[in-house]
């Protein structure tokens, strides 16, 4: 079955510097998304992508928050100077079309240790 | 927005008994998709369920979608299905996003 791959796995920053995570899509979607994950909490939307704007996103999705697609097969999540708070995992999502019944498929996630 | 809740939010259970994990949510919906978090917090897919029955294995789900809650049932439970399971919607309106309830903590023990 095709998969949504993230790099990295593992992250720890200092508080202050910027974040890069980085998704790889199944090669057919053209939604993206990022959801964020505190420990111990639910699953929470911030933000959807389609074709190179974003669609929507959440009161969480700040300034401190950019996303892009760089390249034909990436998309990224920057984190401009990374707070305490954001601290989570984060998961790269992707679905083919953005018709709310499509099924939306999930990376592994990229824990985020901010110190 | 749409709310989704969940229960019951922990069950301990024997393996091999069977469990029924309830997901209620507050509107119609295009997309109901049952997710299981492993203990390495992967998010693996379970279901894409709106609306009727599917079996997979030891795990089937029924939506009814005309009186908004799903059912997620574990038969013979193992304690590779230890974890939390999330129950996800996507509403009717223009976007595609996912409402994720609280989840449910299951624990199996052998």
């Amino acid at each position: 079955e095709p998969e949504v791959t993230q790099t990295p796995s593992h992250q720890v920053t200092q508080m202050g510097q910027e974040v890069i995570l980085r998704c790889v899509p199944i090669s057919n979607h053209l939604y993206f998304y990022w959801y964020r994950q505190i420990l111990g909490q639910k699953v929470e939307f911030l933000v959807s992508f389609y074709n190179n704007e974003i669609s929507e996103k959440s009161e969480i999705f700040d300034d401190q928050f950019s996303v892009e697609r760089p390249d034909g097969s990436n998309f990224t999540l920057k984190i401009r100077s990374t707070k305490l708070e954001d601290s989570a995992m984060y998961f790269c999502a992707s679905s083919m079309t953005g018709w709310s019944g499509n099924t939306i498929y999930f990376g592994e996630g990229s824990w985020l240790t901010v110190v | 927005g749409i709310q989704v809740e969940q229960s019951p939010p922990d069950l301990i259970l024997q393996e091999g008994a069977n469990s029924t994990l309830r997901c209620n949510f507050s509107d119609s919906v295009n997309n109901l998709q049952w997710f299981h978090q492993n203990p390495w917090g992967q998010l693996i897919n379970l279901f894409y369920i709106p609306s009727g029955t599917k079996q997979n294995g030891r795990l089937s789900a029924t939506t009814v979608a005309t009186e908004r809650y799903s059912l997620l049932y574990i038969s013979s439970s193992q304690t590779t299905d230890s974890g939390v399971y999330f129950c996800a919607v996507g509403g009717t309106g223009a976007n595609s996003k996912l409402t994720f309830g609280k989840g449910i903590t299951l624990s199996v023990r052998p």
